[in-house]
């Protein structure tokens, strides 16, 4: 069976400050995608990354970072310098290659950037 | 801009009442998905289509059906809705189901029984 763990519930920092979200995954597949999604207060789920099984290479992408270790099945992602405009709900989702799209979604960390 | 629109943004029914989401796109993706979100939980998929091909989860409540006309629009009709079917509705898209493809959401219909 297939389970994504985000262990935070809610996190609350100062605007400036950096912040890891967590993420702990469970698969028996070999192949598989890991993504990070943002769903801001309006609702829509915004996708922020994908990365497969077989690249472990961690991506920068401005302010946002991701790691990605197999080792202990986890897809961190981290925001520097936080802005009050990434107050989100975080999630984290798995899917298999064999599993029609089917996102695994963790229980999500809602982030609070306060001014 | 392509993108993936969802009518009503806001749906109220009465218990018992069938109801309908809308879903489109502009996007020309072979696959539709519908999620159920419900307060701070996760989203769980319902079903989705690959082109006409339906699938449905197996926990996926009978009271839930899908339309899907064309490649373009996707129904979710709820026939008989209970006060446990509150929640927020959520459809993507994707060119693909094989996972090395992102999926694609629209803002959702949030969904309150009476």
């Amino acid at each position: 069976a297939q389970k994504v763990t985000q262990a935070q519930t809610e996190i609350s920092v100062v605007e400036k400050e950096d912040v890891t979200l967590d993420c702990v995954y469970e698969t028996r597949d070999t192949t598989y995608y890991l993504f990070w999604y943002k769903q801001p207060p309006s609702g829509e789920l915004v996708f922020l990354i994908r990365r497969n099984s077989f690249d472990e290479q961690n991506e920068i992408s401005g302010r946002y970072s991701w790691n990605f270790q197999k080792s202990t099945s986890s897809f961190n992602f981290t925001i520097t310098a936080s802005q009050v405009v990434d107050s989100a709900v975080y999630f984290c989702a798995l899917t298999a290659y064999n599993q029609g799209g089917k996102l695994i979604f963790g229980q999500g960390t809602e982030l609070s950037v306060k001014p | 801009d392509a993108m993936v629109i969802q009518n009503p943004r806001y749906q109220v029914t009465q218990f018992g009442k069938p109801v309908t989401l809308s879903c489109s796109q502009t996007l020309n993706h072979n696959v539709m998905y519908w999620y159920q979100q419900k307060s701070s939980q996760a989203p769980k998929l319902l079903f989705h289509y690959y082109d006409k091909d339906f699938n449905n989860e197996a926990d996926t409540p009978d009271n839930f059906q899908s339309r899907r006309p064309n490649t373009s629009f996707c129904f979710l009709d709820i026939r008989s809705p209970g006060l446990g079917d509150a929640a927020m509705y959520l459809c993507a898209t994707s060119k693909g189901t094989s996972g090395s493809f992102e999926q694609y959401f629209g803002p959702g219909t949030r969904l309150t029984v009476t």
